[in-house]
């Protein structure tokens, strides 16, 4: 299997502030890599595909950038709504797997 | 719009069966695959089982194969998952979702969640 490893596990950011949370695959996975965020009580939501392709709705704010074994989502201006639990997933091979996740906080 | 509707909570006793459904509306059931995913507290999410929703096939991780069943229903556009054999570590949220992104098994819809719990 492939292990996907994030860091860091928890970031404290302020508005307006540049975030960047990265993923590292045990094995080459390409650019087959997604970005989710997932707020308390809600189901993931997709923001990335592919390591750079913005899903339909999400703001340009949100960049990935990557391939082979890391990978990087950078929020270039962190905004109120932004503050929530980030995970990356390969798409490369089953079993799909995911990061331990990034909990982006208030500072 | 694209929707993911789950059945309710579950309650279970170890060595019992839980059965979870995924009805979706708002696209062309046939079309795109239906996956499973969990999140045990304390866990990372974990994939569990895709299934082809045209044809019937279906994959599940090799952790959970011989507990774990997928099936579709097309003229209810209707996934169920079964799990069988439950432990308390199964207790969790789980979720369907709709393999639609245009590149690679990434998941642009997402079920509402459902809890499992697993408990003597």
């Amino acid at each position: 299997d492939i292990q996907m490893t994030q860091s860091p596990s928890s970031v404290s950011a302020s508005v307006g502030t540049r975030v960047t949370i990265t993923c590292r695959a045990s094995q080459d996975i390409s650019r087959w890599l997604a970005w989710y965020q997932q707020k308390p009580e809600t189901a993931p939501k997709l923001l990335i595909y592919a390591t750079s392709k913005l899903q339909s709705g999400v703001p340009s704010r949100f960049v990935g950038s990557g391939s082979g074994t890391d990978f990087t989502l950078t929020i270039t201006s962190l905004q109120p709504e932004d503050f929530a639990t980030y995970y990356c997933q390969q798409a490369n091979s089953y079993p799909l797997t995911f990061g331990g996740g990034t909990k982006v906080e208030i500072k | 719009q694209v929707q993911l509707v789950q059945s309710g909570a579950e309650v279970k006793k170890p060595g019992a069966s839980v059965v979870i459904s995924c009805q979706t509306s708002g696209y062309t059931f046939i079309n795109d695959p239906i996956q499973w995913v969990r999140q045990v507290p304390g866990q990372r999410l974990e994939w569990l089982a895709w299934i082809n929703t045209g044809n019937g096939n279906s994959q599940t991780s090799q952790k959970f194969r011989g507990r774990l069943t997928v099936t579709r229903d097309t003229s209810a556009s209707t996934v169920y998952m079964e799990l069988t054999y439950l432990r308390p570590e199964d207790t969790g949220i789980y979720y369907c979702v709709r393999e639609g992104a245009p590149v690679g098994a990434t998941f642009d819809h997402w079920g509402q969640g459902t809890l499992v719990t697993v408990s003597s």
